[in-house]
Formats: C-alpha cells, sequence, structure tokens
C-alpha cells in the first residue's frame, strides 16, 4: 500500500530554514509528482508546488517562488522541502501528497509541524 | 489566484440528515483539455486530509455513496445524503485547473 512517512516536528528561529522530508514507498516513487502543502493553526490548507521525481524539475506557487526548494533523492525513494528565511507566519503543519493524475493529490503523509518562534 | 469560495463555513447536521456544501470558483475550471479539476478532500480532526471527490464528480474508491459531487463551469456541490459521525471534520474544495491550485477556506461539518 501507498505511504508517505515524513520527517519529525522541528523547532525553528526565525531567519533560519527549515527542510523536511518525506520517503514514499508502496509505488514507483519517480511516476508521480510529489506536492507540498502548508496549513498554519486552525487554518486551510495551502498548496506550495510540486516536483517531478523523475526529472527534478518542479513549479512553484508565486506566494513561495524564491523561499521554497523541492529537491528528490530517488535512490530512497525521498522528496525534500525546504523553507527559507522563516517567519512565525510559517508556522503550521507541512503536508507532502502524492499527485493524483488528475491534478489534485490522492495519498498525503501524516504531516511535519514546524514551529518558529525565538 | 483563482479564489475559491466556499458556503457556509459551519454547517451543524442532525445524524442522518442530508448536507451540502457549495464551493464556487472566480474562473471557469474547464480546462483546455476539456477536464473540469474540481476536487474535494475531507480532514477528519488531527488527521491528514483524504480525497473524496475527483474531477468534480468522481468518488475514490473506499468512498461511501453517500457522498456526491456536482456542478460545472464555477459552481460546484458536495452532498452528503445522510450524515453519520465519522462524518465530522472540515471539507475542502481545491482546484487544479489554473496555476497556482487553490483551496476553498473549508467549511467544518458537526453533529448538531
Amino acid at each position: 500500500q501507498v505511504q508517505l512517512v515524513q520527517s519529525g516536528a522541528e523547532v525553528k528561529k526565525p531567519g533560519t530554514s527549515v527542510k523536511v522530508s518525506c520517503t514514499a514507498s508502496g509505488y514507483t516513487f519517480n511516476f508521480y509528482y510529489m506536492h507540498w502543502v502548508r496549513q498554519a493553526p486552525g487554518q486551510g490548507l495551502e498548496w506550495m508546488g510540486r516536483i517531478n521525481p523523475n526529472s527534478g524539475d518542479t513549479n512553484y506557487a508565486p506566494k513561495f517562488q524564491g523561499r521554497v526548494t523541492m529537491t528528490r533523492d530517488t535512490s530512497i525513494s525521498t522528496a525534500y522541502m525546504e523553507l527559507s528565511r522563516l517567519t512565525s507566519d510559517d508556522t503550521a503543519v507541512f503536508y507532502c501528497a502524492r499527485d493524483g493524475e488528475t491534478n489534485d493529490m490522492d495519498y498525503w503523509g501524516q504531516g511535519t509541524l514546524v514551529t518558529v518562534s525565538s | 489566484d483563482v479564489v475559491m469560495t466556499q458556503s457556509p463555513l459551519s454547517l451543524p447536521v442532525t445524524l442522518g440528515q442530508p448536507a451540502s456544501i457549495s464551493c464556487r470558483s472566480s474562473q471557469s475550471l474547464v480546462s483546455g483539455d476539456g477536464n473540469t479539476y474540481l476536487n474535494w478532500f475531507q480532514q477528519r480532526p488531527g488527521q491528514s486530509p483524504r480525497r473524496l471527490i475527483y474531477k468534480v464528480s468522481n468518488r475514490d474508491s473506499g468512498v461511501p455513496d453517500r457522498f456526491s459531487g456536482s456542478g460545472s463551469g464555477t459552481d460546484f456541490t458536495l452532498k452528503i445524503s445522510r450524515v453519520e459521525a465519522e462524518d465530522v471534520g472540515v471539507y475542502y474544495c481545491m482546484q487544479g485547473t489554473h496555476w497556482p491550485w487553490t483551496f476553498g477556506q473549508g467549511t467544518k461539518v458537526e453533529i448538531k
């Protein structure tokens, strides 16, 4: 069965960066885009972007362009999302989600809580 | 960006009664390939989102048939024919037609 397992919670200082990992199993990693979605506490979902694991090509939402970097390591079926210049507004749960092939996401990771605090 | 507007934002429902959530987009969601990429997700308390419906009306495997999606163009609806206790949570519509993909604000379904 498809599983996406994310790295653990992080506490970061403002101005620093965080890198979250997402390890996939149960399917061929290279065949499906991986998306990243942000959810601030008590708030809605926000699409950040996606990466093509096969080519490494990325598409970022304009809001995060310049601050987010999505990468992957195909040898260990893992996708990464790095967000830089963190502020308290970046305190959120970050989800990875597999592309559903109908312009959506069909499987989601368990989420990684990132807390930005001085 | 395409703005997705859901209503209501809060929906108290009696067990066994129907529920309906509206989702309107600021632009038509008909893609150049003829498909309409409007999807619905459920997020139960403390859980990750789960896809319920894709391309307007297609139910995911394992999703009860009391859930149905409909609509076209800019106006879409998610219906629950008879609400059960396990349906409590927040429901989001999401468009995948225009970059960047965008979600609605979410509708919180709770039991009266």
